[in-house]
């Protein structure tokens, strides 16, 4: 199984400033055959289903607003919040889907400092 | 609206079965493959099983192998999950979600549906 592991475990960025999270797979998630990455990001808010934000690595999901973004590729992986609004409290997660078990990082929790 | 409404949850005692639906409205749910993804309470999520568009093909997380079944009516644009042998472990939030036609990221999520199991 691929391990997928995130850091940090949490996050406390000020309002307007920029928000790093990272994601470490434990083998490559980059076809060969297609050079995409199979990683895709998603934000929890409490009490809600996952959103998905970004998938293929870095193609951002419509109507999420640009000031996420993700980058990397093979083995890791950034989620990128230019400018942190209030309403990006959450709990971030990655997961690959490269291989079944599909498996999901272990979250990053972002809160306002 | 496109949506997922997942039903069926509730409380089981160990060894016990239970069966979860999923209804699916405001696209072509016969398209799609789908999925279910738990999440246990305060932890991540956790993928636990995969059925394609017409049925034909099932994947599933180790844990669940035997105990777990994944099916579908496109007929009824419905999911459903049936659940046996049922352990404290498997208590979480269950999550209907269907997978991007492009990939396997999950595009759309349902808002869950909560099974404990306890005595």
């Amino acid at each position: 199984d691929i391990v997928v592991t995130q850091s940090p475990d949490s996050l406390a960025v000020s309002l307007g400033e920029r928000a790093t999270i990272n994601c470490k797979s434990s083998q490559t998630v980059l076809y060969s055959s297609n050079y995409k990455n199979y990683l895709a990001w998603y934000q929890q808010k409490p009490g809600q289903p996952p959103k998905l934000l970004i998938y293929w690595a870095s193609t951002r999901e419509s109507g999420v607003p640009d000031r996420f973004s993700g980058s990397g590729s093979g083995t890791d992986f950034t989620l990128t919040i230019s400018s942190l609004q209030a309403e990006d409290v959450a709990v971030y997660y990655c997961q690959q889907y490269y291989s079944t078990p599909y498996t999901f990082g272990q979250g990053t929790k972002l809160e306002i400092k | 609206e496109v949506q997922l409404v997942e039903s069926g949850g509730g409380l089981v005692q160990p060894g016990g079965s239970l069966r979860l639906s999923c209804a699916a409205s405001g696209f072509t749910f016969s398209s799609h493959w789908m999925s279910w993804v738990r999440q246990a309470p305060g932890k991540g999520l956790e993928w636990v099983t995969n059925i394609k568009e017409d049925g034909s093909e099932k994947y599933y997380v180790d844990s669940v192998k035997g105990r777990f079944t994944i099916s579908r009516d496109n007929a009824k644009n419905s999911l459903y999950l049936q659940m046996k042998s049922l352990r404290a472990e498997d208590t979480a939030i269950y999550y209907c979600a269907s997978l991007a036609g492009t990939g396997w990221y999950f595009d759309l999520w349902g808002r869950g549906t909560l099974v404990s199991v306890s005595s």
